[in-house]
C-alpha cells in the first residue's frame, strides 16, 4: 500500500530564513510522482513542485526545492528566504499508478507553517 | 490558472436532501477527480473519471454518485445528504506528462 507521512504538524520559521518540511513515502511501485501543495487560510490547493521517481536531479521552482532522497524514501520541501505569505498548510502527496483509482493522489496529513516577522 | 471552476462555492442543506456539486474545466483534460477534505484525514478520493461516461469509485465513494456527460463537466451527487458528508469538496484535473493534478477552489458543504 502507498503511504505519505508528514511528521511535523506545525512549524515556525523566521522571515527570510530557510525552512525544510519533511515528507516520507512508501510504495512498491518503481514509477511514481511526488508533489507538494500549499493551502493558505483561504482554502485553495496550490501546486508547488513535482518530482518524478526517475528524475536524476532535485526539482526546483523559484524559492521551492525538493530534496529527493530515493533510498531513504524522503521528499522534503525546502523553502528559501521565507516570506509572510508562505504561512499556510503544506501537503506532500504521491500519485498512484493509473491502474490504481485513476492515478489518485495520496496525501499526507499536512504541516502548518507559520512565518514570523 | 488551470481553468477549473466549482459551483456552488458554499452550500447549507438538510439531512436527507439530494445535493449536486458541479466541476467545470475550460480545457479538454481527460482525467477528473472529486476529493473531500476533512480534519485528520487530509484529502481522500471519492470518484474519478477518465472520459465522457467513464467513471469509477475512489476510496470513500459510499453515498456519492458522479456523472460526466461532457468532457468539461464532472458532477458529484450526494443522493441523500448526511451530516457525515459535511466537508470541503475539491475537484481536480490531471494535466500534462507529469499528470499534475490542479484543483478547483473547493465547495464548502454543511449538512444540518
Amino acid at each position: 500500500a502507498q503511504k505519505i507521512t508528514q511528521t511535523q504538524p506545525g512549524m515556525f520559521v523566521q522571515e527570510k530564513e530557510a525552512v525544510t518540511l519533511d515528507c516520507t513515502y512508501d510504495t512498491s511501485d518503481p514509477s511514481y510522482g511526488l508533489f507538494w501543495y500549499k493551502q493558505p487560510s483561504s482554502g485553495e490547493m496550490i501546486f508547488l513542485i513535482y518530482q518524478g521517481s526517475y528524475d536524476q536531479q532535485n526539482a526546483t521552482e523559484g524559492r521551492y526545492s525538493l530534496n529527493f532522497q530515493k533510498a531513504r524514501k524522503s521528499a522534503n520541501l525546502v523553502i528559501s528566504a521565507s516570506q509572510l505569505g508562505d504561512s499556510a498548510m503544506y501537503f506532500c502527496a504521491m500519485r498512484a499508478p493509473l491502474y490504481n483509482q485513476g492515478g489518485k493522489l495520496i496525501f499526507g496529513q499536512g504541516t502548518e507553517l507559520s512565518v514570523k516577522p | 490558472d488551470a481553468g477549473i471552476t466549482q459551483s456552488p462555492r458554499h452550500k447549507v442543506t438538510e439531512t436527507g436532501t439530494p445535493v449536486t456539486l458541479r466541476c467545470h474545466q475550460t480545457e479538454n483534460h481527460r482525467y477528473m477527480y472529486w476529493y473531500r477534505q476533512d480534519p485528520g484525514h487530509g484529502l481522500r478520493l471519492i470518484h474519478y473519471s477518465y472520459g465522457v461516461k467513464d467513471t469509477d469509485k475512489g476510496e470513500v465513494s459510499d453515498g456519492y454518485s458522479v456523472s460526466r456527460s461532457k468532457t468539461e463537466d464532472f458532477l458529484l451527487t450526494l443522493e441523500s445528504a448526511t451530516s457525515s458528508q459535511t466537508s470541503v469538496y475539491f475537484c481536480a484535473i490531471s494535466v500534462g506528462l507529469q499528470e499534475t493534478q490542479y484543483f478547483g477552489p473547493g465547495t464548502r458543504l454543511l449538512v444540518l
